[in-house]
């Protein structure tokens, strides 16, 4: 099985802030990585998928890249709405996996 | 608008069964394929299993605990697919959520979810 690994775990941050999370997939996975977020109560929200495409309605501040199989999601400006557990996933195969999530508050 | 309503949950004894279903409006369930995400109490995403559109052979694809007591299927005239589970442990309760499995374009749909709870 593929595993991701997300670092950190948790981060404090204040509003306005550049944030990036790092997922690291255990093998390639070419581009089939995507980042979602879950505020407590909530499903998951899909935010970016295939790397760097950002799902409509998700605002420009939400950015995802690659390097090799380290995969990065950028928030340029952190808000109060972005405060959740962000967890990267990859549909490259099955069995999908899942990061174990990073914590993002304030 | 798309909608998925997950529905089944509830507590149930060690090594009982339940079935969850999953019914969804603004798509049609043969054309998509969809998946089951778990989420034990204060834990992470963790995935269940996928049921490929019926162009893509309909068949199922499930996570290792899932092998063998866990069994996916879909309803064409009802547009719900549905999870039946078996032998059911106390390590299987939280959250089940469903949603679209559309690869490369993520899981762009997800249902509320429905809470699993087995207990004695």
């Amino acid at each position: 099985d593929i595993q991701l690994t997300q670092s950190p775990s948790s981060l404090s941050a204040s509003f306005g802030d550049r944030v990036t999370l790092t997922c690291r997939a255990s093998q390639r996975i070419s581009k089939y990585l995507n980042w979602y977020l879950q505020e407590p109560g909530k499903p998951p929200r899909l935010l970016i998928y295939a790397t760097s495409t950002l799902q409509s309605g998700v605002p420009s501040r939400f950015s995802g890249s690659a390097s090799g199989t380290d995969f990065t999601l950028t928030i340029s400006g952190l808000q109060p709405e972005d405060l959740g557990t962000y967890f990267c996933q990859q549909t490259f195969t099955v069995p999908r996996t899942f990061g174990q999530g990073t914590k993002v508050e304030v | 608008e798309v909608q998925l309503v997950e529905s089944g949950g509830g507590l149930v004894k060690p090594g009982g069964s339940l079935r969850l279903s999953c019914t969804v409006s603004g798509l049609n369930v043969n054309d998509e394929a969809m998946s089951w995400v778990r989420q034990a109490p204060g834990k992470g995403l963790e995935w269940v299993g996928r049921l490929r559109r019926n162009t893509d052979s309909g068949t199922t694809d499930y996570a290792e605990f899932a092998k063998g007591r866990f069994t996916m299927s879909r309803d064409s005239s009802n547009n719900t697919i549905y999870l039946e589970m078996t032998s059911l442990t106390s390590e299987d309760t939280g959250v089940f959520y469903c949603a679209t499995d559309r690869g490369f374009g993520g899981y762009r749909f997800w249902g509320q979810g429905t809470l699993v709870t087995v207990s004695s």
